[in-house]
């Protein structure tokens, strides 16, 4: 399974965008990158994902590299609620063998106003 | 509709017990797979249920067991505690079997093992 490296932590004013890298470099082609928040272990959030093409949703928005090797977060605007691990995922479907999520150390966001 | 259920929300137990944790997918997911947070160690996979079969299992010792019935819900089990079995323990529930659903993550059973 391809492994994702992200920066430890990283601080964030509030109503400025956050963008928060991932470092993928060995995925493959049938991987997805998924991103995942934790609030105060609460259980993960889905946020958004995507396997080749820039995605955009009511929270987020994910950049992938043409290459795939990285990808980037960004959330527009910045609330002192975003404050949580943010994690990226690279999901493989292993076809009868079911599916895995193989986590990193994520990125832990503190949002400052 | 309801998220993913899981219980109990937390519970103690002393070294050597056995625990039981259950899991209730959202109503029409089949796939269950459930994981093991810890300070040290992050987030791990334990194992993946699709329809009452055992998918896909994690690193674990055999003490970790799981199963899910015919209704989706699953239960993991962990035998003969040890301390380093302390842990958030998550359940999660996807729609579809490949990997473009997403994955609905439960609170959590919080395990302290004394």
């Amino acid at each position: 399974d391809a492994k994702t490296t992200q920066p430890p932590s990283m601080d964030c004013a509030e109503g400025r965008a956050a963008n928060l890298p991932c470092n993928h470099s060995t995925i493959s082609g049938n991987e997805y990158v998924y991103w995942y928040r934790q609030i105060h272990s609460q259980g993960p959030q889905y946020i958004i994902h995507g396997l080749k093409n820039n995605e955009t949703n009511e929270m987020a928005s994910l950049i992938i590299t043409e290459d795939r090797k990285s990808s980037t977060l960004i959330l527009p605007h910045a609330t002192l609620r975003d404050t949580a691990v943010y994690y990226c995922i690279v999901r493989v479907a292993l076809g009868a063998a079911g599916n895995k999520l193989t986590f990193g150390g994520g990125t832990r966001v503190l949002v400052k106003p | 509709k309801a998220g993913v259920t899981q219980t109990p929300r937390y519970l103690i137990k002393t070294r050597g017990q056995q625990v039981t944790l259950s899991c209730s997918p959202i109503s029409g997911h089949r796939s269950v797979s459930w994981y093991q947070q810890t300070p040290g160690q992050g987030l791990q996979f334990l194992f993946e249920y699709f329809s009452e079969t055992q998918r896909n299992k994690g690193n674990f010792p055999g003490r970790f067991s799981g199963r899910q019935f015919s209704n989706s819900r699953s239960e993991m089990n962990v035998s003969t505690l040890e301390l380093g079995d302390s842990a958030l323990y998550l359940c999660a529930s996807s729609l579809a079997e490949g990997a473009s659903g997403e994955l609905f993550f439960g609170e959590g059973s919080r395990l302290t093992v004394l």
